[in-house]
């Protein structure tokens, strides 16, 4: 139990499909982060949030929409997504955006059909 | 800009032999570094991390990994490998002054041979 928790852990959707990952730390820390991860590949920084506020965004495209309510809850919007995007996506946190630290939650497995 | 390349990204080992996983790092200021391990199924979990103190970092479950600056690398080393240590293994990078942009690398998967 590393106190970062991610839901859905396995979802499955069509290309035009909307669906939405959530990520809830309990950890009280203040920044957030979606990362994907793809077989053979190092992990990619898709988001980053502290305090709420977005730091980061390494040219994703606009099909995923994160949104940081609090610095407890992340979530990533998905709409019209490609096969190429299936992937586990994998949601941390840290004590703040400067630590060097990072807690995973155990991931969302995405399946786009 | 910082990079991270682990050499193999397969490693097997027989039970109670030594595991030795190799970590370059590419960095043009002092970094943070870290391993971090990853089960079937599961979110990455930390194994140790370097922050400038000592250069030899003790981890969890035995592990451990010596920063050597001339030589660019924070190889993870144990002396003796469990069949529970069977996982995927990732290095990864931060700068210090920017610590929101971590450098992972590809991975080295840890087979333990019976």
């Amino acid at each position: 139990e590393t106190g970062v928790t991610q839901t859905p852990r396995h979802l499955v959707m069509g290309m035009t499909n909307k669906k939405s990952l959530k990520c809830e730390q309990h950890l009280g820390h203040n920044a957030m982060y979606w990362y994907k991860q793809s077989a053979k590949k190092p992990l990619e920084l898709m988001f980053v949030y502290s305090l709420e506020e977005r730091v980061e965004n390494n040219s994703v495209p606009s099909r995923f929409s994160p949104e940081c309510p609090n610095s407890s809850h992340l979530f990533l919007h998905l709409h019209t997504l490609q096969p190429e995007d299936s992937a586990l996506y994998l949601c941390a946190s840290s004590r703040d955006s400067y630590t060097g630290e990072l807690f995973f939650g155990e991931g969302s497995r995405l399946t786009v059909l | 800009a910082q990079s991270v390349t682990q050499l193999g990204s397969h490693v097997s080992v027989s039970e109670g032999a030594l595991v030795l996983l190799r970590c370059n790092y590419s960095s043009s200021v002092p970094p943070y570094l870290f391993w971090y391990v990853q089960y079937p199924n599961q979110g990455l979990q930390l194994l140790l991390k370097y922050t400038s103190a000592a250069t030899l970092v003790k981890g969890i479950n035995g592990f451990e990994a010596e920063f050597k600056k001339s030589e660019t690398s924070f190889h993870l080393t144990k002396p003796s490998a469990h069949m529970s240590d069977a996982a995927e293994y990732f290095c990864a990078v931060s700068d210090r002054r920017t610590g929101n942009q971590f450098y992972f690398g590809t991975g080295t998967s840890l087979t333990v041979i019976p």
